[in-house]
């Protein structure tokens, strides 16, 4: 079965410091991948998506940026994290990209805190 | 621009009662999913609907699609406590790399 995982689960940076989240996903392979965040007490905003090694789509401009390094690894990264970079960042995959296919999948999250 | 948005944004109801929620959006969709997060958690996949469906069951849950209306609404029956969390709708449209665009969510508490 597949399952992802998602790490740290909580974080508090001050503001200015680098950030490194992680992603991986086992039991499949070739996935599409996505970063989401959400701020508090609402919806979720895609931040990337990657449908491969090295390919990067991004959603919004913001300081944050991702990487594809292995095909089931997903990493979101900031050089100087900023105070609106706090929030829940959830990060998902899918394996059926027909438009008419399956579920998302999510990781259980990480909490970052930016002070 | 968010492209579903659920109604209503919180809902508190006793145990046994139902819960509706509603959902519309604003483009062609391909599926319309429906989505349960407790707090502080990832999300968790409930039911899928596609386009050419109208309706669709799982459990205690009824999902509802009007594509001519660009609405969707999920009935809970029978609630529970344990039913408390917040539910989004997303939808998925044309495009190749499965993009779901989530609504602002409804939270949903169930009183015992």
């Amino acid at each position: 079965s597949q399952t992802i995982h998602q790490w740290p689960a909580t974080l508090v940076q001050p503001v200015g410091s680098p950030l490194s989240l992680e992603c991986t996903v086992e039991g499949t392979s070739n996935p599409n991948l996505y970063w989401y965040r959400q701020a508090a007490g609402r919806g979720l905003q895609l931040l990337f998506y990657s449908v491969g090694i090295g390919q990067i789509s991004s959603e919004v401009p913001q300081n944050l940026s991702a990487s594809r390094p292995q095909d089931r690894q997903f990493i979101l990264s900031s050089k100087k994290l900023l105070l609106s970079d706090s929030g829940f960042y959830l990060c998902a995959w899918i394996r059926d990209r027909a438009p008419s296919g399956n579920t998302i999948y999510f990781g259980e999250g990480s909490w970052l805190t930016v002070v | 621009s968010q492209q579903g948005e659920e109604d209503p944004q919180a809902l508190s109801i006793q145990e046994g009662e139902n819960a509706t929620m509603n959902c519309s959006y604003k483009t062609s969709i391909n599926n319309l999913q429906w989505y349960r997060q407790n707090s502080g958690r990832g999300l968790v996949h409930l039911i899928l609907i596609r386009s050419n469906e109208r309706e669709k069951h799982s459990g205690r849950l009824r999902v509802t699609l009007d594509t001519s209306k660009k609405s969707s609404s999920l009935l809970i029956t029978a609630s529970r406590a344990a039913d408390t969390a917040s539910y989004f709708c997303a939808t998925r449209g044309g495009t190749s790399y499965g993009k779901l665009t989530f609504g602002q969510g409804t939270i949903l508490t169930v009183h015992p």
